[in-house]
């Protein structure tokens, strides 16, 4: 199954604004709102921080944000904390070759 | 309150299999869709497969076909995912996790809105 393409790294200081992009096709992204974001400290589940493209669960902290644009799906976490150094991932609904697919995954730096 | 608990750490022989277990408790078993999802070492997260506990139907990633099978116990409010013909590459973390959006009608909008509750993870590891 073919991966959605995230940057392999970004990194920010503490207060900064970061975006983390992720870029899939008309087959995922492109075509259904059923975009997710993820966190993952080490040695942890991960967590959902954001669905449906926009929609933030219940306790998420409103400094991340998510927003879409063609095939390319995109969260911003503003005002950067030392918390935040963690590993991201999206998500997408597809109805390609399979069901539901994650990103390659971004590692987040607090400098 | 939600809780997704995870069968214990396994490890396995190359061309064996593995089953791990999913108990699910706090909510109504069959209104949410679960999904399977691993992670390798130095690797990044895998979706593997879902399963409709209300039907248990089900649907698998294409790498998984024919080596996975996803099934669950209403009686008990567990789902389990048996992985065959395991290799190294099989070593990972593997989750369970119950999406955000109640429904099991077969759409994007239940099936694959967002996978809010996840269980502790459960380490397979396979070695000879």
């Amino acid at each position: 199954q073919s991966a959605l393409t995230q940057p392999a790294a970004v990194s920010g200081s503490p207060g900064q604004s970061i975006t983390v992009s992720c870029t899939g096709s008309s087959s995922d992204i492109g075509d259904y709102n059923y975009v997710s974001w993820y966190q993952q400290h080490p040695d942890k589940a991960p967590k959902l921080l954001i669905y449906d493209v926009t929609n933030r669960p219940s306790g998420v902290s409103n400094r991340f944000s998510g927003s879409k644009s063609g095939n390319t799906a995109s969260l911003t976490i503003s005002g950067l904390q030392p918390e935040d150094e963690a590993d991201y991932y999206c998500g997408s609904y597809s109805d390609g070759t399979t069901f539901y697919v994650l990103g390659t995954g971004t590692k987040v730096t607090v400098l | 309150q939600v809780h997704l608990v995870q069968s214990g750490a396994e490890v396995k022989k190359p061309g064996a299999s593995v089953k791990v277990s999913c108990k699910t408790s706090g909510y109504r078993f069959i209104d949410y869709y679960l999904h399977w999802v691993r992670r390798a070492p130095g690797q990044g997260l895998e979706w593997m497969g879902w399963i409709n506990p209300y039907s248990g139907s089900t649907e698998y990633a294409q790498s998984f076909q024919g080596r996975l099978t996803m099934t669950r116990d209403t009686s008990i409010n567990t789902v389990h995912m048996e992985l065959r013909r395991l290799t190294s590459g099989d070593t990972a973390i593997y989750y369970c996790a119950r999406v955000v959006t109640r429904g099991i009608a077969a759409r994007p909008s239940t099936r694959a809105s967002g996978l809010e509750v996840w269980g502790q993870g459960a380490t397979v590891t396979v070695s000879s």
